[in-house]
């Protein structure tokens, strides 16, 4: 079965500083794995995915998420956070080999993304 | 090339009422997935459709339907609101090629509130 765990409901950082968004999976298959960002009162839009190709993934506004299949991790990273960040922002597994359901996504419960002046 | 819409964005109904949530899909796009996010969960699989079939359900129950049509739009329908139904109502739409399905593209939401 596929899940997804996102370690911290909450994080903070100043302007600037370095953005980490944990996410850990669980899949019976070689995951697909995404992230997505909500803004208050939007739907949810695609920063990045991964599907099998490189393990190191860049995205928009100058995101990137790592694929570590030895610690079924697939963090989110920004090298220096922009007001603009502040958000939610899930992770989500995807059930692509499951035969009837075509890419079934499995989210995690979001993470709230604080960006300080 | 228009994106996912969804209508109404909001909508009050009463416990026990019905109602029908509507998307269209982006263009060149035959799947339609809703999903279900209550207030400070993640978005929960309700259920799929594809080529104008259900092909795939979460753990909801039969209360909840739903309706593709030739155009590749969709609906959702609720019978027998109840007040944990109150959520934002998310539709996704994909591209199918093969037995591969490439990313979602989410629309903007309906909030049900059920009072």
């Amino acid at each position: 079965a596929q899940s997804v765990t996102q370690l911290g409901s909450h994080v903070s950082v100043s302007e600037g500083a370095l953005v980490l968004l944990r996410c850990n999976y669980s899949s019976s298959v070689p995951p697909y794995l995404f992230w997505y960002v909500q803004y208050p009162n939007q739907g949810l839009q695609l920063l990045l995915k991964y599907t099998s190709a490189a393990t190191l993934v860049k995205g928009i506004n100058g995101f990137e998420a790592e694929f570590k299949k030895s610690e079924t991790s697939f963090h989110l990273t920004k090298p220096s956070a922009h007001m603009s960040d502040a958000a939610e922002y899930f992770c989500a597994v995807s059930d692509h080999n499951r035969g009837s359901t075509l890419g079934r996504l499995y989210f995690g419960r979001g993470t709230q993304l604080t960006v300080w002046p | 090339e228009t994106g996912v819409t969804q209508s109404p964005t909001h909508l009050i109904k009463t416990r026990g009422q019905q109602v029908t949530l509507r998307c269209s899909s982006q263009s060149g796009h035959n799947t339609v997935s809703w999903y279900q996010q209550a207030l400070g969960q993640g978005p929960q699989f309700i259920f799929q459709y594809y080529r104008e079939e259900e092909n795939g359900r979460g753990n909801f129950p039969p209360r909840f339907s739903g309706l593709q049509f030739p155009n590749y739009s969709s609906e959702l329908n609720v019978n027998a609101l109840e007040l944990d139904d109150s959520a934002l109502y998310l539709c996704a739409s994909s591209r199918e090629v093969g037995r591969e399905s490439y990313e979602q593209y989410f629309g903007p939401g309906t909030r049900l509130t059920v009072t």
